[in-house]
C-alpha cells in the first residue's frame, strides 16, 4: 500500500522540550512538505524539501527544524523556541515539487503542550 | 501574488439536497486550482483538480467544480448531499507567481460542511 505515514498520532510536549514528528512516504516522491494547521485557519507551510539533503524555509519556519537524509523520510523537530506549538501538523509529498502538482497528505500529528 | 477566499466558513444543508461551497481566487498567471476534503483529525484528501484543460472538473464522491475565469471563481458542487460529506473543505491555488513550485500553494481558510438529517 503506497502512502504517507505520520507518527505519533498524538504528542505531548513539556515546556522547554524539543520533540520530533515523523513523516515517511513510499510513493517515491522527491518533494516533501510540513504544514501547521490551527483551528479555523488554512494550512501554513513550515518547511519543504525538493531533494535529499536540501530543504527550504516556508512561511513560519521559526522554532522548527527539519532534515532530509533519505528520500522517504522528512522529520520535523519542534524546538523549545517555538512558543506556541499546539497545533495539528500535516506532512505531504508530491512527485517533484513543481507548480500545479498534487500534494498527498499524511493523517497528521496533533501536538499538545503539558 | 496569489490568494484564495472561501466565502463561507460554515454551510449547512439537508441530506439529499444540493451542496454549493464557494471559492474565489486571485492569480497573475494561469493557476492550478484544487479542492481538498478533511474529515475530523484526518489528513487532507484530494477531491479534484483544475489545470487548464476542461473548465468543468469532476472529482470523487460525486463532487464537481467549474472554473470561471471571468468571475475568478472555482465553486464546488454536489447534486445530493450525503451524511458522509460532513467535513472541512479547502480551496487551494497554485501558480507561477508564487515564486516557485514547492512553496506555491495557497490554502483558503476552509468551509465546514454540516449535513442535517
Amino acid at each position: 500500500d503506497g502512502g504517507i505515514t505520520q507518527s505519533p498520532k498524538y504528542l505531548f510536549r513539556k515546556e522547554g522540550q524539543n520533540v520530533t514528528l515523523s513523516c515517511e512516504q513510499n510513493l517515491n516522491h522527491d518533494a516533501m512538505y510540513w504544514y501547521r494547521q490551527d483551528p479555523g485557519q488554512g494550512l501554513r507551510l513550515i518547511y519543504y524539501s525538493q531533494i535529499v539533503n536540501d530543504f527550504q524555509k516556508g512561511d513560519i519556519a521559526e522554532g522548527y527544524s527539519v532534515s532530509r537524509e533519505k528520500k522517504e523520510s522528512f522529520p520535523l523537530t519542534v524546538t523549545s523556541a517555538q512558543k506556541n506549538p499546539t497545533a495539528f501538523y500535516l506532512c505531504a509529498s508530491s512527485i517533484g515539487g513543481q507548480v500545479g502538482e498534487t500534494q498527498y497528505f499524511g493523517p497528521g500529528t496533533r501536538l499538545l503542550v503539558l | 501574488a496569489q490568494s484564495v477566499t472561501q466565502l463561507d466558513s460554515h454551510v449547512s444543508v439537508s441530506e439529499g439536497t444540493p451542496v454549493l461551497l464557494r471559492c474565489n481566487y486571485s492569480s497573475s498567471y494561469s493557476p492550478s486550482l484544487f479542492w481538498y476534503v478533511q474529515h475530523p483529525n484526518k489528513g487532507l484528501q484530494l477531491l479534484l483538480k483544475y489545470t487548464s484543460a476542461a473548465t468543468l472538473v469532476k472529482g470523487i464522491n460525486g463532487f464537481e467544480a467549474e472554473f470561471k475565469k471571468s468571475e475568478t471563481s472555482f465553486h464546488l458542487t454536489k447534486p445530493s448531499a450525503h451524511m458522509s460529506d460532513a467535513a472541512e473543505y479547502f480551496c487551494v491555488v497554485s501558480d507561477l507567481g508564487s515564486g516557485g513550485g514547492a512553496d506555491g500553494l495557497t490554502f483558503g481558510k476552509g468551509t465546514h460542511l454540516i449535513i442535517q438529517p
